[in-house]
């Protein structure tokens, strides 16, 4: 079956670290794939988009990896900050049509 | 100026009952979808328009139905309501890429 998968627990992290999450996929071949953030009470907001054919991808303090091989991204917030807590969620394109199919999300929890 | 807008930001509401949630996107979007996030946190499509028309309809049932008078609209309305059915509902657009998403309608069936 088709599963996209985000590790359930919360990551606690010291501030200015890097956090590290890890998004797997089994049984899809995505054109690209997207990270989201949320925060509670709030809708999802884009963050950074990697297609196929691309290794990596920064946008300031974040950075995401792409392996098609291994089926995995992993991203990144470098010197994190109590504000990046949140949940962020990874995003696979299942179609083709810009479909999007949503992990559970993994919580950040940077400690001051 | 909000760019992705959902009406109402809560509803709470009995079994039985028919009600309507509104989205309106500013941003110009060719397509608008609807998700809906259960009490796991999951987000899972329910529809996706383009310029009006339903190009995905997942596994909902037929209770559910979209409506888009305009490429700027996508409303969502629920008949006889269910307790399976509180959730949180989103709506969202883009154009190619990443999606801009509305703040949410909290739905509570009681």
């Amino acid at each position: 079956s088709q599963k996209i998968e985000q590790n359930s627990e919360a990551l606690n992290i010291q501030e200015g670290k890097t956090a590290t999450l890890t998004c797997n996929y089994t049984n899809y071949s995505p054109a690209y794939l997207q990270w989201y953030r949320q925060d509670p009470g709030r809708g999802p907001v884009f963050l950074l988009l990697i297609r196929e054919n691309e290794k990596e991808k920064r946008k300031e303090r974040l950075k995401v990896t792409f392996d098609t091989t291994l089926k995995q991204s992993l991203f990144h917030i470098t010197a994190s900050q109590p504000a990046d807590s949140a949940t962020y969620l990874c995003a696979l394109d299942i179609s083709g049509n810009n479909r999007l199919a949503f992990g559970k999300g993994n919580q950040v929890v940077v400690i001051p | 100026d909000t760019a992705v807008s959902q009406t109402p930001k809560y509803l709470v509401t009995q079994m039985g009952n028919d009600k309507s949630i509104k989205c309106e996107q500013n941003l110009g979007h060719d397509t608008m979808y609807w998700y809906k996030q259960d009490s796991k946190k999951f987000l899972k499509i329910m529809f996706s328009y383009n310029n009006k028309e339903l190009i995905i309809n997942e596994t909902v049932p037929n209770r559910f139905s979209p409506k888009s008078p305009d490429k700027a609209h996508l409303n969502l309305h629920i008949n006889s309501l269910e307790l399976g059915d509180s959730a949180v509902y989103f709506c969202a657009s883009s154009v190619q890429g990443g999606y801009t998403f509305g703040s949410g309608t909290r739905l509570t069936v009681v």
